[in-house]
């Protein structure tokens, strides 16, 4: 069935550092994928999705490629803040397997001052 | 608007009792999905509802577990009987359609713990 794979955390860094949380997925059709994200004590937010190959999400700063290639998308940003201290999670969606997201376990982000 | 909401926010049972988890999804919103997060599993589907039908309940766990969803809005969760294992956050989302671009919007979740 279909899966998603994200590194495991947690991922710390200093203001202002790259961020990179690696994302691959399986998957028999053409899925849309999508990063959400949940903030201290908050529930789940849609970060940014894409839903075809070489499409490029972004929101806030954070951007992520679908890469139909390698089966990834990676999220990005290139200066984090105390503020995106918060668990990530990568998702995809795909009519074979019903349409419901299908999660990686997580990735904890901890960014110091 | 208001989002997707959810009550209780949190819920302490005993192990045997039944518990009723309510969701209240974007008005307008066809598409309901219940998913739980649990510290051992991750956050897994549960059931889908298309208007008030469910044709997708491959993820309850257990018959304990059952849900319904009435005027094509409110949805509950019903777990029976309730069991240590059962302690989760239990997540509704909607969105407009039922399609793989549709975009789930989250509530905040009922945190359930079984004692």
């Amino acid at each position: 069935g279909d899966s998603v794979t994200q590194m495991e955390g947690p991922v710390t860094l200093s203001e202002e550092a790259f961020l990179t949380i690696n994302c691959t997925y399986t998957a028999t059709g053409y899925p849309s994928l999508f990063w959400y994200v949940q903030y201290p004590g908050e529930g789940l937010q849609l970060l940014l999705k894409a839903t075809k190959a070489d499409d490029k999400g972004s929101n806030k700063g954070f951007e992520a490629t679908y890469r139909k290639e390698t089966t990834s998308f990676h999220l990005e940003k290139g200066s984090v803040q105390v503020s995106d201290s918060a668990v990530y999670f990568c998702a995809l969606s795909s009519w074979e397997y019903g349409n419901k997201l299908v999660f990686g376990a997580g990735t904890i982000l901890r960014v110091k001052s | 608007g208001a989002g997707v909401s959810q009550s209780p926010s949190n819920k302490v049972t005993e192990k045997g009792k039944d518990v009723e988890l309510r969701c209240d999804p974007i008005s307008g919103h066809t598409a309901l999905y219940w998913y739980r997060q649990s510290l051992g599993q991750g956050l897994e589907f549960l059931i889908y509802f298309q208007g008030n039908s469910a044709p997708d309940k491959s993820g309850l766990p257990s018959d304990r577990f059952s849900a319904e969803r009435t005027g094509g809005s409110v949805s509950t969760l019903t777990i029976q009987r309730t069991q240590q294992e059962d302690s989760a956050v239990y997540l509704c989302a909607s969105s407009l359609y039922r399609g793989v671009q549709e975009t789930q919007y989250f509530g905040p979740g009922t945190r359930l713990l079984v004692l």
